[in-house]
């Protein structure tokens, strides 16, 4: 079945370590995005990508990197810097961001 | 800036009535807008969308309306179900040449009772 695949579903990860969520698609999608969800909040863009080898920040890029070397996978890297980086993050493709995955979950202790 | 805003954060609703979910946005520039379904730890699923040139559209138990000049959107649930029980986001579209992207409002979460 055609879908984005998010792992792990739970991470957690000691305060000032990197981690990278995984991002895969097999859509055929051209456009992939990274979105943060924190509690009573909305779901707010990290980053999006529209091709291969080509990304853009969304509204709150700080302390996060993404790459985009092959069309089907977009990782989103979380670094230290990041100051509150325990969220759930989505990740979704298509145009404009209609399909989803199912999420992780980060938690940084 | 919220360009997007959900202004009723829940809403009970009981079954067989009507649920009716509203959003507000500010950006005159969205051209597409969209109602997403979400349960707890899963991601969005889509729901129902609208182009910013129609004022309504309705599939099955779903109708979303638009009204351009109040900027404002309202997704119709009739009748309402157990099911339909869940956090419900309005997306608006907004584009820069190739690139489009999505702002979502903060969502309501609807409960429907027996």
């Amino acid at each position: 079945d055609g879908g984005i695949t998010q792992s792990p579903k739970y991470l957690f990860r000691k305060e000032g370590q990197n981690v990278t969520l995984s991002c895969e698609q097999n859509l055929n999608h051209d456009a992939m995005y990274w979105y943060r969800q924190d509690p009573g909040q909305g779901l707010r863009l990290i980053y999006y990508s529209q091709i291969v080898n080509d990304f853009q920040k969304g509204d709150i890029a700080e302390g996060y990197s993404v790459s985009r070397e092959k069309k089907e996978s977009f990782p989103l890297t979380v670094t230290s810097a990041q100051k509150n980086p325990t969220a759930f993050y989505l990740c979704a493709s298509g145009p404009g961001g209609y399909t989803f995955g199912s999420g992780t979950r980060l938690t940084v202790v | 800036d919220q360009q997007v805003k959900q202004n009723s954060p829940s809403l009970s609703v009981q079954e067989g009535r009507i649920s009716i979910l509203n959003c507000d946005y500010t950006n005159s520039m969205f051209d597409y807008f969209l109602w997403y379904k979400k349960y707890p730890a899963e991601g969005p699923t889509f729901l129902i969308s609208i182009s910013s040139i129609k004022d309504k559209n309705e599939d099955g138990r779903f109708t979303v309306f638009l009204n351009k000049s109040a900027k404002h959107l309202s997704l119709h649930i009739v009748p309402s179900q157990p099911g339909d029980s869940a956090v419900y986001f309005c997306a608006a579209r907004s584009r820069a040449g190739t690139a489009s992207k999505l702002t979502f409002g903060t969502g309501t979460r609807l409960q429907v009772t027996l």
